[in-house]
């Protein structure tokens, strides 16, 4: 099986921007989670997708903000960039249940100049 | 609020030597999930324990989930360089909550 995806790796954007990352699950998983991860805050998370529904959601603010397709892939958006959401963004997916095993893609480094 | 605290933050010790990380909580888990992370790459899982006073052993790495289900610690016997790694617990509830991780260094 293929493991999780998640495109573009890297990224650079400055401030102001807006940015969309994507990312597909493993074939047959159905929820789909983001995190951030920063060396200072650690792994945070964001959202979690389920059958094309948010079903938990992080404490950040409403510049962040997901969606799940119908094939379960998933894409983040982060709206007017600030320096402090350069970090390394972390999507994984699980069968069916948020606390189900994670599996984890490689990341996308995002950094905001 | 659930909280899962790991320590040590940070351990760098000599290939060879015995360590402990901990991962704590004033909460009671459902169970407890042990992912490692190398550089470049996204978290791993190791192991998940779900039983409390359940012992899991996967080489030299021993985990155990406390009695009560608030607590576990991972027993890494005789370190090897390829150990070097961030570990993350994650415990279980609704949701998965992450502890901050103890980044391991081990020098050959």
């Amino acid at each position: 099986k293929a493991g999780v995806t998640q495109t573009p790796r890297y990224l650079i954007k400055t401030r102001g921007q807006q940015v969309t990352l994507s990312c597909s699950p493993i074939s047959g998983h159905r929820s789909v989670s983001w995190y951030q991860q920063t060396p200072g805050q650690g792994l945070q998370f964001l959202f979690e997708y389920f059958s094309e529904t948010q079903r938990n959601k992080g404490n950040f603010p409403g510049r962040f903000s997901g969606r799940q397709f119908s094939n379960s892939r998933s894409e983040m958006n982060v709206s007017t960039l600030e320096l402090g959401d350069s970090a390394l963004y972390l999507c994984a997916s699980s069968l069916v249940q948020a606390t189900d095993t994670q599996y984890f893609g490689p990341g996308t480094r995002l950094t905001v100049l | 609020t659930q909280l899962l605290e790991q320590s040590p933050q940070f351990l760098s010790i000599q290939e060879g030597e015995n360590l402990t990380v901990y991962c704590n909580s004033s909460s009671v888990f459902s169970s407890l999930q042990w992912y490692r992370q190398e550089p470049g790459e996204g978290p791993v899982l190791l192991v998940t324990v779900v039983t409390g006073g359940e012992v899991k052993k996967l080489k030299r790495l021993t985990f155990q989930f406390g009695d009560a289900r608030k607590d576990s610690s991972l027993h890494i016997t005789a370190a090897q360089p390829g150990d070097t790694g961030l570990y993350l617990c994650a415990g279980g509830h609704y949701q998965l909550i992450w502890g901050a991780g103890t980044k391991l260094i081990i020098k050959p």
